[in-house]
């Protein structure tokens, strides 16, 4: 079965940081492209981030670009987005999917504030 | 950032269809192919539809996908109260370089 677990939310300060991990099982994070979607609570899905199956190749909108970083470790098979310079409108809740979300994780809480 | 088009809400009563459109653009819907995802009250989205038309297995068939030209419907039929979600429409955007969803459409079965 086909599982995506994120961690590593919570609580940061305007300006800090935080690591999203992304854990796969059921299927190998090397052979898919991967993406991170949030939404903020009560609104709709946004994009965040896409990368490649080689890892060579990644995207991200422009409301994170130049802050947040995606990566992949492929022997722990999991997914990662540092997220640096963390503002107020960041606050949502973050997914990690595999494919065009063809799979999606539970979804993991972050919250921007002083 | 730029999202697909849909209707805010739809509403019918149990046992009747209902159709959800999504609207996009030649960058997005007219080039690449559509997904559908359905997120329950408290949960995360899930795969409803792929690749305009195609089924997940577990998904039944009263939920199909279909698309024409820079437009995509969702079309759900034998409505139950169990369907009332809020329902997106997903597809890469070849300018974006990335994934666009639709705004949502919050089904209410009657």
């Amino acid at each position: 079965e086909v599982q995506l677990v994120e961690s590593g939310g919570g609580l940061v300060q305007p300006g800090g940081s935080l690591r999203l991990s992304c854990a796969a099982s059921g299927f190998t994070v090397s052979q898919y492209e991967m993406n991170w979607a949030r939404q903020t609570p009560g609104k709709g899905l946004e994009w965040i981030s896409y990368i490649s199956v080689s890892g060579t190749t990644r995207y991200y909108a422009d409301s994170v670009k130049g802050r947040f970083t995606i990566s992949r470790d492929n022997a722990k098979n999991s997914l990662y987005l540092q997220m640096n310079s963390l503002r107020a409108e960041d606050t949502a809740i973050y997914y990690c999917g595999r494919n065009l979300f063809d799979s999606w994780g539970q979804g993991i809480l972050v919250t921007v504030s002083s | 950032q730029s999202v697909l088009t849909q209707p805010p809400s739809v509403s019918a009563a149990p046992g009747q269809k209902v159709t959800i459109f999504c609207s996009g653009s030649s960058s997005n819907i007219g080039k690449n192919p559509v997904s559908w995802y359905q997120q329950l009250p408290g949960t995360a989205p899930k795969l409803l539809t792929y690749e305009n038309n195609k089924r997940p297995s577990g998904i039944p068939d009263r939920f199909s996908g279909s698309k024409s030209g820079t437009s995509a419907a969702l079309d759900i039929t034998g409505l139950q109260t169990g369907d009332e979600a809020d329902y997106y429409c997903g597809a890469w955007d070849n300018s974006l370089r990335g994934v666009i969803f639709g705004g949502g459409t919050k089904l209410t079965v009657l």
